[in-house]
């Protein structure tokens, strides 16, 4: 079965330091690929999505990035952080493109100090 | 704006009772997923619901849809104070490829 990895699980960055967390799956091939933010205790918010390599689909206006440079590696990057930014990220992935069951990883907590 | 909207956004309820929570969405759908989520960590896929579905059935779960009014609910029996956790449910519409989650529920299961 598929399984998600991100990493670092934690990571407190300065404002203005740029930002990188990375997203890989395992046991799978051509998945869409999800970046989701959590604010704490609330909602998920969808910030990209990726139906294939170099394809990448912007929800919101911020200044994230993501890039999916192998099919199974999805990467959420910033130049500059924000204290915005803070709050927690969850990679996902749905197998097909009828939007099936979708799974997630465990998550990177970002604070931005 | 959130494709879907739960309610009510915390409960407190007594192990053993029931926790009831609705979900309410705007544009058409394909199904609807339930999902759960313990304190920091990741969701997990309950339950999922098509659109063709009225009501589906998974251990102490109970989802159902009433599309008409686009709307869910999920029911859970018998409460335990594991249960305790955050439940949003999800939409995959009809026009796109991404599921949408709500702004969760919070559950308090007491012992």
């Amino acid at each position: 079965s598929q399984t998600i990895h991100q990493w670092p699980a934690t990571l407190v960055q300065p404002v203005g330091s740029p930002l990188s967390l990375e997203c890989t799956v395992e046991g799978t091939s051509n998945p869409n690929l999800y970046w989701y933010r959590q604010a704490a205790g609330r909602g998920l918010q969808l910030l990209f999505y990726s139906v294939g390599i170099g394809q990448i689909s912007s929800e919101v206006p911020q200044n994230l990035s993501a890039s999916r440079p192998q099919d199974r590696q999805f990467i959420l990057s910033s130049k500059k952080l924000l204290l915005s930014d803070s709050g927690f990220y969850l990679c996902a992935l749905t197998l097909d493109n009828s939007g099936n069951t979708i799974y997630f990883g465990e998550g990177s907590w970002l604070t931005v100090v | 704006s959130q494709q879907g909207e739960e309610d009510p956004q915390a409960l407190s309820i007594q192990e053993g009772e029931n926790a009831t929570m609705n979900c309410s969405y705007k544009t058409s759908i394909n199904n609807l997923q339930w999902y759960r989520q313990n304190s920091g960590r990741g969701l997990v896929h309950l339950i999922l619901i098509r659109s063709n579905e009225r009501e589906k059935h998974s251990g102490r779960l109970r989802v159902t849809l009433d599309t008409s009014k686009k709307s869910s609910s999920l029911l859970i029996t018998a409460s335990r104070a594991a249960d305790t956790a955050s439940y949003f449910c999800a939409t995959d519409e009809a026009a796109g490829n991404k599921l949408t989650f709500g702004g969760g529920t919070r559950v308090l299961v007491k012992p």
